[in-house]
């Protein structure tokens, strides 16, 4: 069965720079969420759409973004980074709020 | 929003030993409630969940009971086996809609044989 592919697997950037990790969800898959888990912690909500429309939006910081284009796929795109941002990046999808289906995440590392 | 609170934050059994984990929700209307196992530097894996209809599922080994009235809700790993040693999270729908889920704060469940 299709899982939710996230890219890239590992993904090391400097302070300042910019970062875009991507998201493609299980089909027919209506919710794209995003988590960050920082080490020894439980994952914390950040963002998600519905039907590509913004759906909720939780600890996320002001210099990231995110998007879901037509094809369904999502983008994180993370700004002027700081070491602080260095975790583990899931996205999960869903049908309303069933089949709740992470992928395997992306560990950005900023130095 | 919702409040999930997870205990133990570590548990240690023998391996055949049962292992219990107790999650409390603040939200009433909250009516899902799903466990994942994570093993290290891994996706959070869904092991069972429950639907607030119900008080009890069961799937092997695991099983999950669910006490609206009191808002927690309980993972029961009955014969454990080495491989089950990883974190569990607990997880409740946030309130307000967006479908997100908020966590409880995991336990790290290691089997020792």
């Amino acid at each position: 069965a299709a899982g939710v592919i996230q890219s890239p697997r590992h993904l090391i950037k400097e302070k300042r720079e910019t970062a875009t990790l991507k998201c493609y969800p299980i089909p027919r898959h209506d919710t794209v969420y995003w988590y960050q888990q920082g080490p020894g912690q439980d994952p914390q909500f950040l963002i998600s759409f519905y039907e590509k429309m913004q759906s909720d939006k939780g600890s996320i910081p002001d210099r990231f973004s995110a998007q879901q284009f037509s094809d369904y796929h999502s983008e994180l795109n993370m700004s002027s980074l700081e070491l602080g941002d260095s975790a583990l990046y899931f996205c999960a999808s869903s049908l309303v709020l069933y089949g709740y289906t992470f992928g395997s995440g992306t560990r950005l590392t900023v130095v | 929003g919702e409040n999930v609170e997870q205990h133990p934050s570590t548990l240690s059994v023998q391996e055949g030993d049962s292992a219990v984990i107790k999650c409390t929700y603040s939200d009433s209307a909250s009516n899902y409630f799903p466990w994942y196992k994570q093993e290290l530097g891994k996706r959070p894996q869904l092991i069972i969940d429950i639907r607030s209809n119900v008080g009890e599922k069961k799937d092997q080994r695991i099983a999950v009971t669910l006490n609206k009235t009191a808002k927690h809700f309980s993972l029961h790993i009955t014969e454990t086996q080495p491989e089950d040693s990883a974190v569990y999270f607990c997880a409740a729908p946030s309130p307000g809609g967006g479908n997100k889920l908020t966590f409880g704060t995991g336990t790290q469940l290691k089997v020792e044989l």
